[in-house]
């Protein structure tokens, strides 16, 4: 199964409003990382948060790590139509295996 | 950082036929990844390509279906093979500097098989 689940799958919200995703794995990690994708294309690497941080920022973005709860976040702040994209995590556990994906969210904001 | 430039961006192909996938990288770089992405899904690694020695491939992956060039630092390929619509995808080449740290991706081959 996917080490990384996202929710929402699906995230419609205003221009100017925050939008918040969520990620959750079931194994020991090293890092965490966020990526988008636009339409299909290929992904950006937004920011890599490392199991002992707690939180993370860059410009808009705010990600947060919770390894108790095997869970992260992502938050962006005064979101824009540009945003609109996929949003995937990604994990890498201590077992040394490869990065694994989530299943995204679909950001949309609409103008 | 590393530019990837990754061709064709798209294609439609007739079942039974094969299509080669290219990636090109702007530096050298040990590790380079082929990933597949079904539609509305998320990644999926295919394989690993290494240089100078085989692939390493993810369960569910053959070699035979999933032909993987590497033949030197900067480039590699992968092939589909015998294609038909459920090989219908984008395809993404990525590498990474440092394993597990940022990794930098092509802008992906949307695959259709018809």
């Amino acid at each position: 199964s996917q080490q990384g689940e996202e929710d929402p799958q699906a995230l419609s919200i205003q221009e100017g409003e925050n939008a918040t995703m969520n990620c959750s794995y079931k194994t020991s990690i090293n890092n965490l990382q966020w990526y988008r994708q636009n339409s299909g294309r290929g992904l950006v690497h937004l920011i890599l948060i490392r199991s002992n941080e707690r939180e993370k920022h860059s410009g808009r973005l705010r990600v947060t790590l919770d390894t108790s709860k095997k869970s992260s976040s992502l938050l962006i702040t005064a979101s824009r139509a540009a945003d609109t994209a996929s949003y995937f995590c990604a994990t890498d556990q201590t077992s040394g295996s490869r990065l694994t994906f989530g299943e995204g969210t679909q950001l949309t904001v609409n103008p | 950082s590393a530019v990837i430039s990754q061709k064709p961006s798209r294609d439609i192909c007739q079942r039974g036929t094969s299509l080669t996938i290219q990636c090109q990288v702007d530096s050298q770089v040990t590790m380079m990844f082929w990933y597949r992405q079904q539609p509305g899904q998320s990644l999926t690694l295919i394989a690993t390509a290494n240089q100078g020695s085989e692939a390493t491939y993810e369960s569910g992956f053959v070699i035979d279906k999933f032909p993987i060039s590497r033949p030197n630092l900067t480039f590699s390929t992968l092939t589909v093979s015998n294609m038909s619509p459920e090989d219908s995808s984008i395809y993404l080449c990525s590498v990474e500097k440092v394993l597990n740290t940022e990794a930098f991706f092509g802008q992906g081959t949307r695959l259709t098989v018809v």
